[in-house]
């Protein structure tokens, strides 16, 4: 079965003060790791999308990066703006859809 | 239109009512996906459409849950005879072919006292 588990549940940064988050994954032969922002209330927002171990991918104050056993999202000097609940999802190539995700990372940028 | 849009954002219904949950996706997205997300979890796949066609709805958790999507645009997640377990936001979703991206809607939230 695919699965997929993000740590920490939750962290707390001062404002420029850089962190990564983890996402480790289990999935029979992936397709694709995708990294979503999410903010109270609302749906989740794409960010970005790995396809194979080695590849990077950067926006504004995060990367991303992925390995065969998991995938990290790197915060470089966050703003209060960047506070979300950050998750990570993983499509399997066995001919499925759907994405499989984690239970998020709540982050806090207090200023 | 702009964005995946859903309604009603917010739902409230006693326990053993029906319930129906509408996603207009973006125009010309062939694929559509429906999420149920738990407070504090992540989201968690219930069933995908190809056009009007629903290829996989494993992720339904009873037979009470019923997707459509007739004329391939418009879809409506029916539940029947809720219980306080169905309690929880429900996401629609519609992908571009191109990148794979899923773009979401802002969810519907459902309460079932």
């Amino acid at each position: 079965e695919d699965q997929v588990t993000q740590s920490p549940e939750a962290l707390r940064l001062q404002e420029g003060e850089s962190s990564s988050l983890n996402c480790s994954y289990t999935v029979s032969g992936l397709r694709g790791l995708f990294w979503y922002r999410q903010d109270p209330g609302k749906g989740p927002e794409f960010l970005f999308t790995l396809y194979s171990a080695g590849e990077e991918k950067e926006k504004e104050r995060l990367k991303a990066t992925l390995t065969k056993k998991e995938s990290f999202l790197h915060i470089t000097a966050p703003k209060p703006e960047d506070s979300a609940t950050y998750l990570c999802a993983v499509q399997a190539v066995q001919g499925a859809q759907k994405l499989v995700f984690g239970q998020g990372t709540r982050l806090t940028i207090n200023p | 239109g702009a964005g995946v849009s859903q309604s009603p954002r917010y739902k409230v219904a006693k326990r053993g009512q029906d319930v129906a949950l509408r996603c207009d996706p973006i125009s010309g997205h062939v694929s559509l996906f429906w999420y149920q997300q738990a407070l504090g979890q992540g989201p968690e796949f219930l069933t995908y459409f190809q056009n009007e066609a629903q290829l996989d709805k494993s992720g339904l958790p009873s037979d009470r849950f019923f997707a459509e999507r007739p004329e391939g645009s418009v879809s409506t997640l029916k539940i029947q005879r809720t219980q306080q377990e169905d309690s929880a936001v429900y996401l629609c979703a519609s992908k571009r072919v191109l990148t794979g991206e899923l773009f979401f809607g802002e969810g519907s939230r459902l309460t079932v006292l």
